[in-house]
């Protein structure tokens, strides 16, 4: 079937700038999660949703960031006023929900999305 | 101390020899562990977990778990070109909610 997609796969965005980035799950996950990847660098952890909540937001860097998620399954990853050290690739993974406590399931990612603050 | 922590620096190994690369964790709790495997330029590609203390096997991949230690490795078999890339170790705590810590990587080199 059908793998996690994301838009844009490129964004090229002024200093200031507000952006969305869009994130289409696998069907049938319910859990969403957003992360970032600097260059060179390892993946930090933005936000997770369960369904269209989100129970940890504890990854967004400031309150600039902003993510929802409607319908079970489209999310979108906003930040506004965007910074040059906002540059970074965006990745969104989705995973079948496991239980408070239980294993986690495994989180498949999508191609990401490349956004350059100039 | 991180939570997750790989070897630093490339790991060169000729083709058909054995790969093996270590990444221990901080949180005693954890209960789910990942190897990714990310191509320059792309996004990771899950190809272990593990949940259990000891072995797991598949194709030319063995994970190995010990959670008393609280380290995570995978050795890749038969090393071929193709296996060059950076491997990802990622770690989920309890608690539930499910995200990954992952470790910085380990760039695998396999030379021909």
């Amino acid at each position: 079937g059908a793998g996690v997609s994301q838009s844009p796969s490129n964004k090229v965005t002024e200093k200031g700038k507000d952006v969305e980035l869009r994130c289409d799950p696998i069907s049938g996950h319910t859990a969403l999660y957003w992360y970032r990847q600097r260059l060179g660098q390892g993946l930090e952890f933005l936000i997770y949703f369960q369904g269209n909540s989100a129970p940890d937001k504890s990854g967004l860097p400031s309150d600039r960031f902003s993510a929802e998620r409607t319908g079970e399954s489209v999310s979108t990853l906003t930040i506004q006023r965007t910074q040059q050290e906002d540059s970074a690739v965006y990745l969104c993974a989705s995973s079948v929900a496991g239980e408070t406590g239980a294993p986690s399931y495994e989180q498949y990612f999508g191609p990401g999305t490349r956004l350059t603050v100039t | 101390q991180k939570e997750v922590e790989q070897n630093s620096g490339p790991l060169s190994v000729p083709e058909g020899a054995i790969a093996s690369l270590n990444c221990t964790y901080s949180d005693r709790g954890s209960q789910s562990f990942f190897w990714y495997r990310q191509y320059s330029g792309k996004s990771p590609e899950l190809i272990m977990s593990i949940y259990s203390n000891g072995d797991k096997e598949d194709g030319r991949f063995t994970a190995q778990l010990n959670k008393a230690s609280q380290y995570v490795s995978l050795l890749i078999r038969d090393s071929q070109p193709s296996d060059s890339a950076t491997y990802l170790c990622a770690v989920n705590g309890p608690g539930g909610n499910n995200r990954l810590a992952f470790g910085k990587g380990n760039q695998v080199v396999v030379i021909p």
